[in-house]
């Protein structure tokens, strides 16, 4: 079974930084592509980010370029978001998406989320 | 960007009726196209891929079409498990995006 695991979050004053984890079992990790998919309150669903399997390749939303990081370690199963110069509109529900072979794809696996709050 | 328009925001039916959830795309994503179910506090589930293909366990009443620009998600005959919210994301093109969602909300 696949499971998805996100941890990280929490509460953070505009200007801070964060690293969200997203721990992977159930699958090999290594041949699929993840994903960063995140949902404000009350609001719809935006994609956020996304690397490629091997992580060779990483793709971001205009709205996050330059401030937000994916990565991945496939030794420990594990996708990162390093997130940089939070603002206010930066709180949500951050979800870990599983994709599939290919970087640009569906999801066909979320994890459970995982909430971040950008606030004085 | 692909923008994906959704509509109606808001559908009230009741159990039992068919219901039809509209997505249209602002320039063609051939058959790129999914559909996603998500219930209040949960994590989006994948339905619907490539416009028509149904994901692992999803019940048949569920069923998609359409191509290039407009598609249809369609569930012949609503559950009262199925009112719920309804998103669709395209992949054919960089930055990947979603619709704003559909509600299906008891009549």
């Amino acid at each position: 079974e696949v499971q998805l695991l996100e941890s990280g979050g929490g509460l953070v004053q505009p200007g801070g930084s964060l690293r969200l984890s997203c721990a992977a079992s159930g699958f090999t990790f290594s041949s699929y592509a993840m994903s960063w998919v995140r949902q404000a309150p009350g609001k719809g669903l935006e994609w956020v980010s996304a690397i490629s399997s091997g992580g060779g390749s990483t793709y971001y939303a205009d709205s996050v370029k330059g401030r937000f990081t994916i990565s991945r370690d496939s030794s420990k199963n594990t996708l990162y978001l390093h997130i940089d110069s939070l603002r206010a509109e930066d709180t949500a529900v951050y979800y870990c998406a599983k994709a599939g072979a290919s970087s640009i794809s569906y999801y066909d696996n979320w994890g459970q989320g995982i909430l971040v709050t950008v606030s004085s | 960007e692909i923008v994906l328009t959704q509509s109606p925001a808001t559908l009230s039916l009741s159990p039992g009726e068919r219901a039809t959830l509209s997505c249209r795309a602002s320039q063609s994503v051939s058959s790129y196209l999914a559909w996603y179910q998500q219930r209040r506090g949960q994590a989006p589930r994948l339905l619907i891929y490539d416009a028509s293909k149904r994901a692992t366990g999803i019940p048949a009443r569920f069923s998609g079409s359409g191509s290039g620009t407009d598609f249809t998600l369609t569930i012949s005959s609503l559950e009262p498990e199925d009112f719920v919210v309804y998103y669709c994301q395209q992949r054919s093109n960089w930055p990947l995006t979603f619709g704003g969602g559909t509600k299906v909300e008891i009549k």
